[in-house]
Order: structure tokens, then sequence, then C-alpha cells
């Protein structure tokens, strides 16, 4: 079946704009989660959605981040007034049921800001 | 806060040699612990999982123990392969006062011919 998509695969934009990624999780997954990782580094959680819910937002660095999932499938990922430390990859993940239940990871968005 | 320390890499190792990364956590309460594997142009996919202290667990060879009493982790393969060539990261969840997934920084581990 279909893994976890996400749109754009590259988004370039300058320093102040607005942009929104997507993310497309597993049929039937009610839960479903952000990361953001940088070069090098580990995914640095920002997000945890249960259903519609925002189960878990501490990661959020700001409040420049917010994210949806307004019908608890596809969700969408914020970013008012970015900056040049907002490049990295985007990742979203889903899972069945939250918890320690497998997470599946999509390709990621690769943000650029330039 | 809670964190994941993993060895850093990149590691080089011959075909059919012995693997071991080594990882270890501060974490509140009982996290359950996983290792997951990026392999080159891939997404990062779960290795394995041990969600309670003792527990193993196991996949492709690769093996890992939760060690409470040493807050530990460790990846362990007894016969590398070419394709095991990826960057291994390890991480928790902590199941108490929210579900937040921490991960370690990655080990790179390239296994030569």
């Amino acid at each position: 079946g279909a893994g976890v998509s996400q749109t754009p695969s590259n988004k370039v934009t300058e320093k102040g704009k607005y942009v929104e990624l997507r993310c497309d999780p597993i049929s039937g997954h009610t839960a479903l989660y952000w990361y953001r990782q940088s070069l090098g580094q580990g995914p640095e959680f920002l997000i945890y959605f249960q259903g519609t819910g925002a189960a878990d937002d501490s990661g959020l660095p700001n409040d420049r981040f917010f994210a949806v999932r307004p019908e608890g499938s596809v969700s969408t990922l914020k970013i008012q007034r970015t900056e040049r430390g907002d490049s990295a990859v985007y990742l979203c993940a889903s899972s069945l049921a939250g918890g320690e239940d497998t997470q599946y990871f999509g390709p990621g968005t690769r943000l650029t800001v330039l | 806060g809670d964190s994941v320390t993993q060895m850093e890499g990149p590691v080089t190792l011959s075909e059919e040699a012995f693997l071991t990364i080594n990882c270890t956590y501060t974490a509140t309460g009982y996290p359950s612990l996983f290792w997951y594997v990026q392999y080159p142009g891939e997404g990062l996919q779960l290795l394995l999982k041990a969600t309670k202290a003792d527990d193993k667990g196991s996949n492709k060879g690769f093996e890992a123990t939760y060690r409470k009493e040493t807050t530990s982790f460790h990846l362990e393969k007894g016969s590398v392969q070419v394709s095991d060539s990826a960057v291994y990261f390890c991480a928790l969840i902590r199941n108490t006062g929210g579900f937040k997934t921490i991960f370690g920084a990655g080990t790179r581990l390239f296994v030569k011919a």
C-alpha cells in the first residue's frame, strides 16, 4: 500500500515569506508526527497529532511554526516569516495509534530559505 | 531534559566484521527505545525496538538490549555486509507526559568489501 507522502519534495523561498508543507499519512493511521532534520543531525521532534488534535506540540521552536490536521488525516506544517535558520529537511511520520507503535517516515521536504 | 547520545561516526568496517554502535540515554520514567536506519537515498525506517528493561530487539541480524542499569541500548551485529552501509539513529519515546520522540545524532557506517 501507499506509504507516507510529502509535498513538495523541495521548496526554496526567500527570508520573510510564508510556506506550507503537506503530509499525507498512511490511511488509517491516527498518529502523525512532524520532525526537522538539519545536516548531520538526527530528526528533531516538532509536534505529534493524535487524530485531529495536537497531543504534544512542545517541539515547535516558536510561534512562527504552526501545524494543523483538521480531518485527522492530511496535515500541514505552516511557517510564517521564514528565517535562514529554518532551512532543513522537514520529515513527517505516521503510526497506527501512537505511543510505541512503529513510525513510518515520509521522504521529507527540503526547505531552503535564501 | 531527555536526551540520546550515540557514538560518533563514521564507522568503517570490513565485510563480516563485528559491529557495535553505542547508544546511551537520559530520560525520566521508562521510555521505549528504538534503532532507525537510513539507507542511501531512502527514508528513515525502523530497524528494531524494545519497550521495557531487559527486552532484546532484533531484526536482519541486528540486536540491541534495553539495559536500564546502564541506560544503554547498544546496537550489535555479528557479521556486517556491504548492504548494511547506512546511517543508524538511536531514539527514545517517553510514555508519560507526552509522546515526544528524541533521536540521537546518528552514526554513519561504511562497510568495505
